[in-house]
């Protein structure tokens, strides 16, 4: 099956530095992904699509200045957190969709735990 | 605007069955998806219906009336393991996915 590998797992950092979170499609091409943010007891919110060799097109309120997305190839996203603060703690995963079969599903990385302190 | 309601949370017993409901409103439809999470996971893909009608898989059953904008997830012979939360999304005519709060279900021995 699809597998979608997300880096790191849990990562701990100090305010003001900046994390790098890396999405990557094992076994499949994906032109489109999407990173997603959720907070304790809460429903998934979308932050941004990210698409290759192009800009990511980001969700109202979500800085993108702050959350950097780069879709390098088609098997690869990167979300870097610039600046962190606490207040960007949070569980961060990333999906993504086969590439032009608009009907599968989404598969998720294992999300990264994000603790700012 | 586009809407996804399913209930919060839900409490059924070990070896009984469970039926979660889903209805929802948005923009066009192009199928509906469920996904199971456990707390501190990420979700994990069960089920799709874009036509009318019941998709079983194994314990786990989804059913869609697209006239009616309601899916329900049932899930027969309840283990532990099944207390989750699941989560209702619809992809919509932009083939975005639109998502519901998610139904935690709480299995009791």
């Amino acid at each position: 099956g699809a597998v979608v590998s997300q880096h790191p797992s849990r990562v701990i950092c100090k305010s003001g530095t900046s994390v790098k979170i890396e999405c990557r499609s094992l076994d499949f091409q994906a032109t489109t992904m999407f990173w997603y943010r959720q907070f304790p007891k809460k429903s998934l919110m979308l932050m941004a699509t990210s698409n290759e060799g192009s800009k990511a097109t980001y969700e109202q309120g979500v800085e993108k200045d702050k959350f950097l997305i780069n879709h390098a190839s088609l098997t690869l996203s990167t979300l870097t957190v610039t600046s962190a603060h606490p207040e960007d703690s949070s569980f961060y995963i990333c999906s993504a969709r086969e590439t032009g079969i608009f009907s599968s599903p989404l598969h998720f990385g294992n999300g990264t735990r994000l603790t700012v302190t | 605007g586009q809407n996804i309601d399913q209930p919060t949370e839900m409490t059924a017993t070990e070896g009984a069955i469970v039926q979660i409901n889903c209805t929802y409103q948005t923009s066009g439809f192009n199928g509906l998806f469920w996904y199971q999470q456990h707390a501190g996971e990420a979700p994990t893909f069960l089920s799709y219906n874009v036509l009318d009608g019941l998709e079983e898989k194994g314990r786990f059953s989804s059913f869609l009336s697209r006239s009616k904008g309601y899916s329900y997830l049932l899930l027969k012979e309840l283990q532990m393991k099944d207390s989750a939360s699941y989560l209702c999304a619809v992809m919509d005519s932009n083939y975005q996915l639109i998502w519901g709060a998610g139904t935690k279900l709480i299995i009791k021995p």
